[in-house]
């Protein structure tokens, strides 16, 4: 189906184990963006791309590494979890900003619990 | 530090009632968007205002952006148990080619039948 999905939609782990969450868009947008949501904290952008293999850090990034080698999938890794990464994730995806109009498209989101 | 501030936090009213959300900013944007997000999915984008004093109808809701493109209100008038969600304003910034979002803690809002 087109449009912006994420897997897993639900994941548990323990403190210290590696995590990766999947991303995949079907409409060749070229920028790409993660966020964590958290109660007290709205939506912060962890990490953005806006390109295959341009990627940059966000206002979270810390714990966090990102690729994109193909321009559809843009997955996030938790390399070491800790509790305090025990959020809500989103991905998000826009086309390249022509204007002021621009739309992002956001992901139904993975929900990570890290014990 | 939050850019946007959002208010109030939690609105509960019953259907039928009017509203207005408030998100306010000390910094300028180019142009602000509304989302709305219900429990388990992602924001949608409602929509972006772009002119300071830009008023935009969709519906029931009204949206406003401020003369100075710092603050904005969304209004709703007789509220229905569907208008029930999480309500965000996300500034965009224009200083670099991203155009970036800043978001706001968001304002949750319970309409009761």
């Amino acid at each position: 189906d087109a449009g912006i999905t994420q897997s897993p939609r639900y994941k548990i782990t323990e403190t210290g184990r590696q995590v990766t969450l999947m991303c995949h868009q079907t409409w060749s947008h070229s920028y790409m963006f993660w966020y964590r949501q958290d109660l007290g904290h709205g939506l912060r952008l962890i990490y953005y791309s806006a390109a295959a293999d341009i990627t940059d850090k966000g206002e979270v990034p810390d714990g966090y590494v990102v690729s994109r080698s193909k321009t559809e999938n843009f997955p996030l890794t938790l390399e070491s979890a800790t509790r305090s990464q025990t959020s809500v994730y989103f991905c998000a995806s826009r086309e390249r900003p022509r204007g002021s109009q621009e739309t992002q498209y956001f992901g139904p989101g993975t929900r990570l619990l890290v014990l | 530090t939050q850019l946007l501030e959002q208010s109030p936090q939690f609105l509960s009213i019953q259907e039928g009632e009017n509203l207005t959300v408030y998100c306010n900013s000390s910094s300028v944007f180019s142009s602000l968007q509304w989302y709305r997000q219900e429990p388990g999915e992602g924001p949608v984008l409602l929509v972006t205002v772009v002119t300071g004093g830009e008023v935009k109808k969709l519906k029931r809701l009204t949206f406003q952006f401020g003369d100075a493109r710092k603050d904005s209100s969304l209004h709703i008038t007789a509220a229905q148990p569907g208008d029930t969600g999480l309500y965000l304003c996300a500034g965009v910034d224009r200083g670099s080619t991203l155009g970036r979002l800043y978001f706001g803690r968001g304002t949750q809002l319970t309409v009761w039948p």
